[in-house]
């Protein structure tokens, strides 16, 4: 069975601090993984990785994808409390369909 | 501006009631995806659709059914809801070839 696994499920760090998620998967047929903010509303798209070891950036935002290892990590730096958010991690097989396997999702919080 | 709609935003309902939660989108995508979400928990996709006329179970079991009659439009329908229906349910849509999902702002549905 296809399974995306986050760590840590939740963190609490000081602003300013810079902070690493973890998403580990099992899944037939990996197509790419995504990285998704949620905040109050609907989950915003941050990343999608396909290649394993380019990394994304965005601002303080970056991500990399390691094929081998079967995981990807998603880095804050210089963190703010507009941070604060549950990240998602999602997998997409190779089917037609373009449907995404979720993790649990990382809390974060940010505190001033 | 192109976005993805979904209502009610909130809804409580009694048991037994059937209920219809709606999702749009002005983007002309061809495929539109119902994801379900429990409260730190992660997200199900429950049904998809790969374009008109096209619905598709998704890995979660539901009693709910959809169906796709327009490109833009992906209603979600509870013929008789019950208590363990509540949920956030989670509309979004992706264009073929596009792996990144819009997702829209969900709707909180409570049965009691």
């Amino acid at each position: 069975e296809d399974k995306v696994v986050q760590s840590p499920l939740s963190l609490v760090v000081h602003e300013g601090d810079t902070v690493t998620l973890n998403c580990s998967y099992e899944v037939t047929n990996f197509r790419s993984l995504l990285w998704y903010k949620q905040e109050k509303k609907a989950p915003t798209f941050l990343f999608m990785l396909t290649s394993s070891g380019i990394e994304k950036k965005s601002g303080r935002l970056s991500s990399i994808l390691d094929k081998k290892e079967l995981s990807s990590i998603l880095n804050i730096t210089a963190t703010q409390t507009g941070d604060s958010a549950i990240y998602l991690c999602a997998v997409q097989r190779i089917q037609g369909a373009q449907k995404l396997v979720f993790g649990q999702g990382t809390r974060l919080t940010i505190n001033p | 501006e192109a976005d993805i709609y979904q209502t009610p935003r909130y809804l409580v309902i009694g048991t037994g009631k059937k209920i219809t939660l709606e999702c749009s989108q002005t983007m002309g995508h061809d495929k539109m995806y119902w994801y379900q979400q429990d409260p730190g928990m992660e997200l199900h996709l429950i049904h998809y659709s790969y374009g008109v006329n096209s619905t598709e179970k998704g890995d979660l079991s539901s009693e709910s059914t959809v169906s796709r009659i327009r490109t833009e439009h992906f209603p979600l329908t509870l013929e008789s809801a019950r208590p363990s229906h509540t949920s956030q349910y989670l509309c979004a849509s992706s264009e073929s070839g596009n792996y990144g999902y819009t997702f829209g702002s969900g709707t909180r549905l409570t049965v009691v």
